[in-house]
Formats: structure tokens, C-alpha cells, sequence
């Protein structure tokens, strides 16, 4: 059980140039959220998803977009990189409820660092 | 605008003494609040959650504090361990929505 997959860990962009980052589930987990960290930013949410086929705006969300075609991808795009996305990207799932608070309890990737140039 | 502040950035403790990690919120419509811990390198993980509703959650050597009319939040870690350095975000979400929203963190560091 691979849990959160990213791919890839590591990248470096010039500025204009075009990716996607990718976050695979194993876990059949419906929700889904891309987030950055970034020195004394902590983690902001970019975008997230509630299901297949749904995406939904987070706090960060311009300059990326987002795909959810199938229910375990969540797929982060950046289609003109600048040099104010260099940053650590984080993916998470979550289908678990806390039992005592209901919150969603997500599961994260191990982050993929990027650079642009 | 940041809706969840954590406005210590770093915090130092010995070990066996008592961690005392704080949030400020803004937007009182999530329905709970939560920390997560962080080593370098690694994704975050789910340390202790509470509901809006209540006011204390404990597990284990961790407590969650909640003080609505003065939307505050606060983690407590009795005794603290050399182990628990780590950086530690708190956030608040919607069950709803599945909107979740983190803090900028707070750098523990216990020293033995």
C-alpha cells in the first residue's frame, strides 16, 4: 500500500516554461488537495477536490490549475512557471473522519520540490 | 489574509517540561480544528483534532484547548521528548465543504 505517491520529488524550471505535478492514491480516497509550503507561509491550500470529475479553489490558486479525471490522480499544472512558484508541493487524500471531532484526517505525500529559475 | 495565525514562529523547551503551541482564527464557520506535525523531509501527519462544539480533546501526552469567544486555539504536550521537535501546523475545516486551511507553523524544539 503505496499510499500518496508525488512525482516528481524534485524539478527545475525556467521561468515561462510549462509542468504538472502528479499525486496518485491508492487508498480509494475521495477528497484530495494540492497545498505549497513556503518560510513563514506555512501550508496553503492552492486547490482541492471532492470527488472525480470536481475541483474547487483553495487560497492560492492563481498561476495553477488542476485536473481530477480519474478518482485516485489529482494532477497540479503550472502552464507559465515564475520564480514566485519556487516552492515545496504537497498532495493529500483523506476518506477518514476523526471519530471524535469528524475531521478530515489527510494523508500526505513526502512533498516534490520545485525550482524556477 | 491569513484566516489561521500562528504567530510564534519557533518555540525552545526542555525536555519533560511542558510545550504550549498557539493558533488565532478569524472565521468562526469550520466545524473543526486540528494539528499536524512535521519533519523535515516529510509529508505533515495528523497529531489531534477537536470539534467546534467542544472545548478540550486529550490524547495521550497531547490536549487540544479550544476557546471560541476568543478564537484560540491551543496544543499542549506533557512531558515534552526530543522527539517531538518538529514543526507544527495548526488549521480548521469543513466537513461540508472539505476545505482545510493550515497556520504557518511553529518550530518546536525540545532540548534534552
Amino acid at each position: 500500500n503505496a499510499g500518496v505517491t508525488q512525482t516528481p520529488k524534485f524539478r527545475v524550471l525556467k521561468t515561462g516554461q510549462s509542468m504538472t505535478l502528479l499525486c496518485a492514491q491508492d487508498m480509494n480516497h475521495e477528497y484530495m488537495y494540492w497545498y505549497r509550503q513556503d518560510p513563514g507561509m506555512g501550508l496553503r491550500l492552492i486547490h482541492y477536490s471532492v470527488g472525480e470529475g470536481t475541483t474547487a479553489k483553495g487560497e492560492v490558486p492563481d498561476g495553477y490549475n488542476v485536473s481530477r479525471l480519474k478518482k485516485q490522480n489529482f494532477l497540479l499544472g503550472l502552464e507559465s512557471a515564475a520564480p514566485s512558484q519556487t516552492s515545496v508541493y504537497f498532495c493529500a487524500s483523506t476518506a477518514l473522519r476523526d471519530r471524535h471531532s469528524g475531521a478530515n484526517v489527510l494523508t500526505f505525500g513526502a512533498g516534490s520540490r520545485l525550482t524556477v529559475l | 489574509d491569513q484566516q489561521v495565525k500562528q504567530n510564534s514562529p519557533s518555540l525552545s523547551v526542555q525536555e519533560g517540561r511542558i510545550s504550549i503551541l498557539n493558533c488565532d482564527y478569524t472565521n468562526s464557520m469550520f466545524d473543526y480544528f486540528l494539528w499536524y506535525k512535521k519533519y523535515p523531509a516529510e509529508g505533515p501527519t495528523f497529531l489531534i483534532s477537536i470539534s467546534s462544539i467542544k472545548d478540550k480533546n486529550e490524547d495521550g501526552r497531547f490536549t487540544v484547548f479550544l476557546n471560541k469567544s476568543a478564537k484560540h486555539l491551543s496544543l499542549h504536550i506533557v512531558p515534552s521528548q526530543p522527539g517531538d521537535s518538529a514543526v507544527y501546523f495548526c488549521g480548521h475545516g469543513s466537513s461540508n465543504t472539505g476545505k482545510l486551511i493550515f497556520g504557518q507553523g511553529t518550530t518546536l524544539q525540545v532540548k534534552p
